[in-house]
């Protein structure tokens, strides 16, 4: 089946630092790649969506000089957390959809929990 | 018209009894409705889906019902487990974007 890697799985950081994000699809192409960002208990909140070889389109409300979004390639899109504030801390997760078979759903990532400290 | 709504928001259910987590949407432009899985500090994962063009879909001990005319859909799931404890997640999905519920989370009692 489809699996999405997804890296690091966890990382803390200082304040006022980057953090960059990958999401790789393993066994498929993915032109288009999604972010997401989920608070505890809460539902998954879309971010951005990431297209191979042009801009991100963000969601209303979300910086895009601050979540900068970069999916050079049909299997790889990252997410880059600039200057991180403690706000920023939350669980990220990417999903991907394979470009083959776009009616059969999307893959998750299994999550980065970032922590800014 | 991009809603999905979905409840319970949390559930607790017996071993063995069965867990029934309902969701309605708007937008008929929807063309797959998949559930997922979500154990705490992971990814969600795929558990289940349907497409409109069938009423039921079952694997082992999940089902999912489907109603067009209504726009509802439902995930039962038969003799459940404590392992099944988790967040489940529904969504609706056309070419283009995904539409999550905001989840129910399932206890079930050992």
């Amino acid at each position: 089946g489809a699996v999405v890697s997804q890296h690091p799985s966890w990382v803390i950081c200082k304040s006022g630092t980057s953090v960059k994000i990958e999401c790789r699809s393993l066994d498929f192409q993915a032109t288009t790649m999604f972010w997401y960002r989920q608070f505890p208990k809460q539902s998954l909140m879309l971010m951005a969506t990431s297209n191979e070889g042009s801009k991100a389109t963000y969601e209303q409300g979300v910086e895009k000089d601050k979540f900068l979004i970069n999916h050079a390639s049909l299997t790889l899109s990252t997410l880059t957390v600039t200057s991180a504030h403690p706000e920023d801390s939350s669980f990220y997760i990417c999903s991907a959809r394979d470009r083959n078979r776009p009616n059969y759903g999307y893959t998750f990532g299994s999550g980065t929990r970032l922590t800014v400290v | 018209q991009q809603q999905v709504k979905q409840s319970p928001q949390s559930l607790i259910v017996q071993k063995g009894g069965i867990s029934i987590i309902n969701c309605a949407y708007e937008n008929t432009a929807f063309d797959y409705f998949p559930w997922y899985q979500q154990f705490p500090g992971k990814g969600p994962a795929l558990l289940i889906a349907i497409r409109p063009d069938v009423s039921e879909k079952k694997e082992g001990r999940f089902t999912i019902s489907f109603n067009k005319s209504a726009k509802q859909f439902s995930l039962h799931i038969m003799d459940s487990q404590p392992g099944d404890s988790a967040t489940y997640f529904c969504a609706a999905s056309s070419a283009d974007k995904i539409i999550f519920g905001k989840g129910t989370r399932l206890h079930i009692l050992p």
